[in-house]
């Protein structure tokens, strides 16, 4: 069965640095992936979405790249700052639905 | 402009009483859904409404039912709650009748089942 997975355990940044979450996915042939961000109590955010076709996509400080062979997205927050802090899923398309991942929390500390 | 809106923000039920989670978007989109979220889980479709007068299952429709009101509005409603019910609800709208544009989310519904 398609399944997705991200970074399970929560990931602690310096403040400054870049974080990186990774999203892997196996049986699945995603014609495009979002990335969302959720703050506690709230509903997702839509961030950035990246189309198999393209390697690389950034928008001010966020980056992501998406490697079909390696089945795996990656997302990149350069210039970290707290209020970075949240949990980021990330949701691929493909066979005609959406599919989210479980989420990576993020916290950045000052 | 609210963007996405749910009522009631927070609930508890008894087993076996029933009650209605409403959605409503003022962005003109065609399309709505339902999402449960679940502590370690991902989001999970429950139903979705590609456009006003239809309506289809998601992922885990059971125990559930809908109704695409008008455009704007889409109720999500428990006949008989279960403790399994117990969870965290979520409504989106796209512009299109495509599940793969970006969502739009509502603030969510935290319903408690005893």
């Amino acid at each position: 069965s398609q399944k997705i997975e991200q970074n399970s355990e929560a990931l602690n940044i310096q403040e400054g640095k870049t974080a990186t979450l990774t999203c892997n996915y196996t049986n699945y042939s995603p014609a495009y992936l979002q990335w969302y961000r959720q703050d506690p109590g709230r509903g997702p955010v839509f961030l950035l979405l990246i189309r198999e076709n393209e390697k690389e996509k950034r928008k001010e400080r966020l980056k992501v790249t998406f490697d079909t062979t390696l089945k795996q997205s990656l997302f990149h927050i350069t210039a970290s700052q707290p209020a970075d802090s949240a949990t980021y899923l990330c949701a691929p398309y493909g066979d005609d639905k959406i599919i989210f991942g479980k989420g990576t929390r993020l916290h950045i500390l000052p | 402009n609210a963007g996405v809106t749910q009522t009631p923000k927070f609930q508890v039920l008894k087993t076996g009483q029933s009650m209605t989670l409403q959605c409503a978007q003022d962005m003109n989109h065609n399309s709505m859904y339902w999402y449960r979220q679940d502590p370690g889980m991902g989001l999970r479709l429950i139903y979705y409404s590609a456009s006003e007068g239809t309506t289809d299952k998601g992922e885990v429709p059971n125990g559930y039912n809908v109704s695409r009101l008008n455009k704007r509005e889409f109720s999500l409603r428990l006949e008989s709650a279960a403790p399994s019910q117990t969870s965290v609800y979520f409504c989106a709208s796209t512009v299109l009748a495509a599940l793969q544009e970006t969502q739009y989310f509502g603030p969510g519904t935290r319903l408690l089942v005893l």
